[in-house]
């Protein structure tokens, strides 16, 4: 009954580090996202994939790439961060085509902290 | 930019009392959705409303779309402290757009 996994939890990297954040869903869906969640903003969509092999931009797509190796797994790497990268990470997972009715189910998040 | 504006941002009340929190936008939606976020834990679905005027009930919690399908309302009815959270609304757009609000966060005094 694990739903959406994302590890690691918590992760501190130093300034120009590359890190993967990884993703992975058991519900069989199709689309999965990532998002960023800060303060006061609310969370904000990095990239998502409809389906293995595509994938798309979100509003703050700047400084992240994004593998979407089958269906089950949807990994965010930072090539080399920066301190404006700080924040918590999430990744959810929905059936169907993006952004439908369906509900997103969310993982427990990534907390990164770079120096 | 579309912005999607939680009020309020904080709300703390005592226990039994009802209260009522807004998502507003000056954009139409195709459908709205509301998250409850607990800390360390990510979102998680309360409700999906699509039509505009809907209104749907979730126990204490009643949900209302607006009829131009721009705003809703969440009012919780005889606040109970687990109805402690981070209160998200999420519009999507279209096919390739949702945004989400800032957020309210509740907190409801024992």
């Amino acid at each position: 009954n694990a739903g959406v996994t994302q590890t690691p939890k918590f992760q501190v990297l130093k300034t120009g580090q590359s890190m993967t954040l990884q993703c992975a869903q058991d519900m069989n869906h199709n689309s999965m996202y990532w998002y960023r969640q800060d303060p006061g903003m609310g969370l904000r969509l990095i990239y998502y994939s409809a389906s293995e092999g595509t994938t798309d931009k979100g509003e703050v797509p700047n400084g992240y790439n994004v593998s979407r190796l089958n269906k089950r797994e949807f990994s965010l790497r930072l090539e080399s961060a920066a301190p404006s990268q700080t924040s918590v990470y999430f990744c959810a997972s929905s059936e169907g085509p993006p952004f439908s009715n369906q509900p997103q189910h969310f993982g427990d998040g990534t907390r990164l902290s770079i120096l | 930019t579309q912005l999607l504006e939680q009020s309020p941002q904080f709300l703390s009340i005592q226990e039994g009392e009802n209260l009522t929190v807004y998502c507003n936008s000056s954009s139409v939606f195709s459908s709205l959705q509301w998250y409850r976020q607990e800390p360390g834990e990510g979102p998680v679905l309360l409700v999906t409303v699509v039509t505009g005027g809907e209104v749907k009930k979730l126990k204490r919690l009643t949900f209302q779309f607006g009829d131009a399908r721009k705003d809703s309302s969440l009012h919780i009815t005889a606040a109970q402290p687990g109805d402690t959270g981070l209160y998200l609304c999420a519009g999507a757009m279209s096919a390739s757009k949702i945004i989400f609000g800032s957020g309210t966060r509740l907190s409801i005094r024992p």
